[in-house]
Order: C-alpha cells, then sequence, then structure tokens
C-alpha cells in the first residue's frame, strides 16, 4: 500500500546534540513538507519541498535544516540550534497542485 | 497571508448529541478547504475537502462541512457524535498566493461523554 512512513516513532536526544528525522513516500507525490506540533499551537511549517533538489523555508525553519535528494525522501535533520526541540513532528505529501496532503504516523521527538 | 481559526479550542459533547465545529479562514477569494482528525500520537486523516461546487460537502465517518463564502466560514458537522470521535480536529486552506502549502488552525480537541 502506498502512503508516508515516518522514523523513529520515539526519539531522544541530548542536548547539543543534531538527530536527523527520516521521512519516506512511495506515492509518486511531488511535494514534501515537515510540521511542528505542540500542545494547543496546532500544527507550524518548518520546511516543504516542492521538487527535487529545492526547498523553502516554512514559519520556523530556524535550527532545523532538510535535503531533498530524491522524490521520495524528505529527512529533517533537527540541530543543536533549536532551542526547543522537543515536539511531534510530522511529515506530509501531495501531488502538484493544491490537492490534499497524506501524512505519516509522526515522531516524537524528546530532549533528554 | 491567508489565516484560520478555530475558535473552541476545547468541546465536549454527549454521545449520540450534534456537533458543530467552527473554522474561519482569512483570504481574498476561494480558497480550497480542508478538514482532518487526528488521534492522540497519530499522524493526520482527511475528513472531507471543499475544491467548488456545492457548498455541502459530505465526508468520511459521518461528517458534513457547509462552506459559507459570506461568513468567511467551513464548519463541520456531524448529527449524532459517537464516542470513537473523540480526536483533535483540524480546518485547513490552501489559497492560490501560498505556493504549494496548507495553513492550518489551531485545532478543536472534542470530548465525548457517555
Amino acid at each position: 500500500d502506498g502512503g508516508i512512513t515516518q522514523s523513529p516513532k520515539y526519539l531522544f536526544r541530548k542536548e547539543g546534540q543534531n538527530v536527523t528525522l527520516s521521512c519516506e513516500q512511495n506515492l509518486n507525490h511531488d511535494a514534501m513538507y515537515w510540521y511542528r506540533q505542540d500542545p494547543g499551537q496546532g500544527l507550524r511549517l518548518i520546511y516543504y519541498s516542492q521538487i527535487v533538489n529545492d526547498f523553502q523555508k516554512g514559519d520556523i525553519a530556524e535550527g532545523y535544516s532538510v535535503s531533498r535528494e530524491k522524490k521520495e525522501s524528505f529527512p529533517l535533520t533537527v540541530t543543536s540550534a533549536q532551542k526547543n526541540p522537543t515536539a511531534f513532528y510530522l511529515c506530509a505529501s501531495t501531488r502538484w497542485g493544491r490537492t490534499e496532503a497524506f501524512f505519516g504516523q509522526g515522531t516524537r521527538l524528546t530532549v533528554v | 497571508a491567508q489565516s484560520v481559526t478555530q475558535p473552541d479550542i476545547h468541546i465536549t459533547v454527549s454521545e449520540g448529541a450534534s456537533l458543530e465545529l467552527r473554522c474561519n479562514y482569512s483570504y481574498g477569494a476561494t480558497p480550497y478547504l480542508f478538514w482532518y482528525v487526528q488521534s492522540p500520537g497519530q499522524g493526520l486523516q482527511l475528513l472531507l475537502k471543499y475544491f467548488s461546487g456545492d457548498t455541502l460537502v459530505q465526508g468520511i465517518k459521518g461528517f458534513e462541512a457547509e462552506f459559507k463564502r459570506s461568513q468567511s466560514s467551513f464548519n463541520l458537522r456531524k448529527p449524532s457524535v459517537h464516542w470513537s470521535d473523540a480526536a483533535e480536529y483540524f480546518c485547513a486552506v490552501w489559497a492560490n498566493n501560498a505556493g504549494n502549502m496548507l495553513t492550518f488552525g489551531g485545532g478543536t480537541r472534542l470530548m465525548v461523554k457517555p
């Protein structure tokens, strides 16, 4: 079945460490997105990519980095510069155009 | 820039009662509108969408939503709530001038009393 896979589901990181969250889709979608979710704040866009080797900053890109070397993959790195990285991270994808987004199951990152 | 407002952070209804979740958007033209549902610790699932045409749209799980241009609203409704409907609900908008990305409201957490 087609879908979006995020891994791992739970991730623990020590302060000062970088960590990479994986997002893979087999839907042949063109665009991919990373959202951060905090309690009571809805979903905030971190980065998005509409085509391979291109991506744009969203509303809260500081302290994060991404790459889009393959159409299927859009990994997110949470760097040590991100002051408050503990959150639930959601990856999504869409076909080209304003269509509905499909979401992965999320990764919960906790800084210890 | 477009924005989406969900005025109710929490709503509690009794099982079997009707439900209406409010969503207002700010945008000059007709956007594409969506409602998603999220169970705890899970991703988002699409309930329904509005692109054009009939302003009353039907979705999965017995939900419907009505687009009202004059009120810039896209409220979600269900005639009889089931305990399994307890979740968080997000309204989202996709607008012409916003590139290829969705903007979400802050969400409404629905609790269902037995």
